[in-house]
């Protein structure tokens, strides 16, 4: 069964870095892709980044520049780094992990950060 | 970036009822349409991929057309656990953007 759980600081200050882990079961981090999914509070889905099954990245150009997204496949994690951020960064963060055929067939139970001093 | 817009943004809707959610591509994107729904838990799941195709295990009801620009997800008979919110997204060229949503209400 595949399974998703996202990991990090509920409360990240202004300017300051966010690091955020999703966990992955059921299946190799070297045969799917996962990605990144934000939601601002009431507020629609953005598409932030995807790290591939081959370990190559691609990120959404408007966050590019503050935006890493790694991995360990050995302990199954990808992980999340956003500097530089500001209030509207608060959101709910989701990963994805891909299935047979489509890129976010599985996703987290998401985990809320907030932005603010 | 392709923009994706979503209508309508609020559905109220009876059990039973037939309902269908439009997506409009800012440009050409060759089928290339994914539906998802989220609960009011937060939950999010897939339920069309590649504009018609039914994600394992997503009741018969659900439907998904379209072509070029213009995409719409219908679903047949409304059940009470269908009322939720509703989003296109395109996977054609980065960055993959989202529609803004409808949310399917009970009338």
């Amino acid at each position: 069964q595949v399974q998703l759980k996202e990991s990090g600081p509920g409360l990240v200050q202004p300017s300051q870095t966010l690091s955020l882990t999703c966990t992955v079961s059921g299946l190799s981090l070297t045969s799917n892709s996962v990605s990144w999914i934000r939601q601002p509070p009431g507020k629609g889905l953005e598409w932030m980044g995807v790290i591939w099954s081959n370990g190559g990245t691609d990120y959404n150009s408007a966050i590019k520049s503050r935006l890493s997204i790694s991995r360990d496949t050995s302990k199954s994690q990808v992980f999340l780094k956003m500097n530089s951020l500001q209030t509207e960064d608060t959101a709910m963060y989701f990963c994805a992990r891909e299935s047979s055929y489509i890129l976010l067939g599985y996703w987290g139970q998401g985990v809320m950060v907030t932005v603010s001093s | 970036d392709i923009q994706m817009t979503q209508s309508p943004s609020s559905l109220p809707a009876s059990l039973g009822e037939r309902v269908t959610i439009s997506c409009r591509a800012s440009q050409g994107i060759s089928n290339n349409l994914n539906w998802y729904q989220q609960k009011p838990d937060g939950t999010i799941k897939p339920l069309i991929y590649y504009t018609s195709n039914l994600q394992s295990g997503v009741p018969s009801r659900f439907s998904g057309s379209g072509s070029g620009t213009d995409y719409s997800l219908t679903i047949s008979s409304l059940e009470p656990e269908d009322f939720a919110m509703y989003y296109c997204q395109q996977d054609a060229s980065f960055p993959f953007t989202f529609g803004s949503g409808t949310k399917l209400e009970i009338k």
